[in-house]
């Protein structure tokens, strides 16, 4: 347990569908990131919150909305995703000037 | 946008071998971080390098920051089986209050005994 929770692990939905992705830390970090690993490629950032604000969205698609009510909590919320969405998303938390960077788990999403 | 290179893309070693793998970039950075993955989990901090020319051990693993801030690599001396897994390299290019880190493409690491 690194101290970023990502819900569900596994995810399995269909293109009409719309689902949503949670992450938590309970690790006093000011910043929540959502990032994308697909196969054979590196980690891609999507978007950053710094104190629950948007700071980065970077070119993401709108079928992928973010949501951080809060310091602690970061959502994706997915609809009417394409299979090439399929991807490990993975959330991570940050203090002040990005040292500490911790990971969450991931998600692995599957797009059928 | 900056892009990292990172090298080989993968090894296959056998237990007690040394190893070591690099990244490189056009841009500067003001942090490189080495992270381990393993299958279905996130990357894991491994080292953390802050300043030009610092060099840091973590067990059998050493690291470098490069003088001109744009490379690092990372060392793991007598490699064992449980070192496999996937090897990131990333910068922090700082000037923020938060990090967007850039990654390496990856090293994917097996071990055999």
């Amino acid at each position: 347990e690194t101290g970023v929770t990502q819900t569900p692990r596994h995810l399995v939905m269909g293109m009409t569908n719309k689902k949503s992705l949670k992450c938590e830390q309970h690790l006093g970090h000011n910043a929540m990131y959502w990032y994308k690993q697909s196969a054979k490629k590196p980690l891609e950032l999507m978007f950053v919150y710094n104190f629950k604000e948007q700071t980065e969205n970077n070119s993401v698609p709108s079928r992928f909305s973010p949501e951080c009510p809060n310091s602690s909590h970061l959502f994706l919320h997915l609809h009417t995703l394409q299979p090439e969405d399929s991807a490990l998303y993975l959330c991570a938390s940050s203090p002040d000037g990005g040292r500490g960077y911790t990971f969450g788990s991931g998600t692995r999403l599957t797009v059928v | 946008g900056q892009q990292l290179n990172q090298s080989p893309q993968s090894m296959f070693i056998q237990e007690g071998e040394d190893v070591s793998m690099n990244c490189t970039s056009s841009s500067i950075f003001n942090t490189w971080l080495w992270y381990k993955q393993e299958p279905g989990e996130g990357p894991v901090l491994l080292i953390a390098l802050y300043k030009a020319g610092e060099l840091t051990s973590n067990g059998r693993l050493t690291a470098q920051f490069g003088i001109t801030r744009k490379d690092s690599f990372l060392n793991i001396s007598a490699s064992i089986p449980s070192d496999v897994g996937i090897y990131f390299c990333a910068g922090l290019a700082g000037g923020t209050s938060y990090g967007k880190l850039t990654f390496g493409q990856g090293t994917i690491l097996t071990v055999h005994p």
